[in-house]
């Protein structure tokens, strides 16, 4: 089982905005509405910061949007903080009944 | 407050086998779809496997099926990873975590348990 496409770093400024791609198949993240993404700082475990592709749970941030185009979904940080600097994964649901991480991105705050 | 606390992990020989245990509390378990994940040193998260909150659907990861079998004890607020014939690449730290129920996105995590496979 594959994984989802993800850039292996990005990095931005503090106040910047960037943006983590998320690239997929028609199988998963062009077929179905169900992607999230997960924060993970070192050593803890992985956070749920949107769901269905573009929902946010409460106490996640507004500086954190989502969105899907396709076979690709995108993860957004405006006004980039130190505290974002983490590792980056978004998952889906893949037809067959299986799930899929992406690879995982570090966002490195500069 | 939602808690998941996973254990048994540990180091076992190649072809081995361990259980491991996730207990949750603070929410009705037996409402909730559950998953594992896993994450081997130093690399991304893998899913491995699901069930659903009465013990129907499992599924797994093509990496683990046959090998490994997900249960739970509704009971117990407690779900299972039987794990065996553990190959070296089977070394993680595996986590439990619990399905939204919003396109199978997990709101929250255990804390992890450290498989280590090796002679």
């Amino acid at each position: 089982q594959s994984a989802l496409t993800q850039p292996a770093s990005v990095s931005g400024s503090p106040g910047q905005s960037i943006t983590i791609s998320c690239t997929g198949t028609s199988s998963d993240v062009g077929a179905y509405n169900y992607v999230s993404w997960y924060q993970q700082h070192p050593g803890n475990a992985p956070k749920l910061i949107i769901y269905t592709v573009t929902n946010r749970p409460s106490g996640v941030p507004d500086r954190f949007s989502a969105s899907k185009s396709g076979n690709t979904a995108s993860l957004t940080i405006t006004g980039l903080q130190a505290e974002d600097e983490a590792d980056y994964y978004c998952f889906s649901y893949r037809s067959g009944n299986t799930l899929v991480f992406g690879g995982g991105t570090k966002v490195t705050v500069l | 407050e939602v808690q998941l606390v996973e254990s048994g992990g540990g180091l076992v020989q190649p072809g081995g086998s361990l259980r491991l245990s996730c207990a949750a509390s603070g929410f009705t378990f037996s409402t909730y779809n559950m998953k594992w994940v896993r994450q081997a040193p130093g690399k991304g998260l893998e899913w491995i496997s699901h069930i659903g909150n009465s013990g129907s659907p499992t599924y797994y990861a093509d990496s683990v099926k046959g090998r490994f079998t997900v249960s739970r004890d509704n009971a117990k607020n407690s779900m299972y990873l039987q794990m065996r014939n553990l190959r070296d690449e089977d070394t993680a730290v595996y986590f439990c975590a619990r399905d939204s129920g919003q396109g199978g996105a997990m709101d929250y995590w255990g804390q992890g348990t450290l498989v280590t496979v090796s002679s």
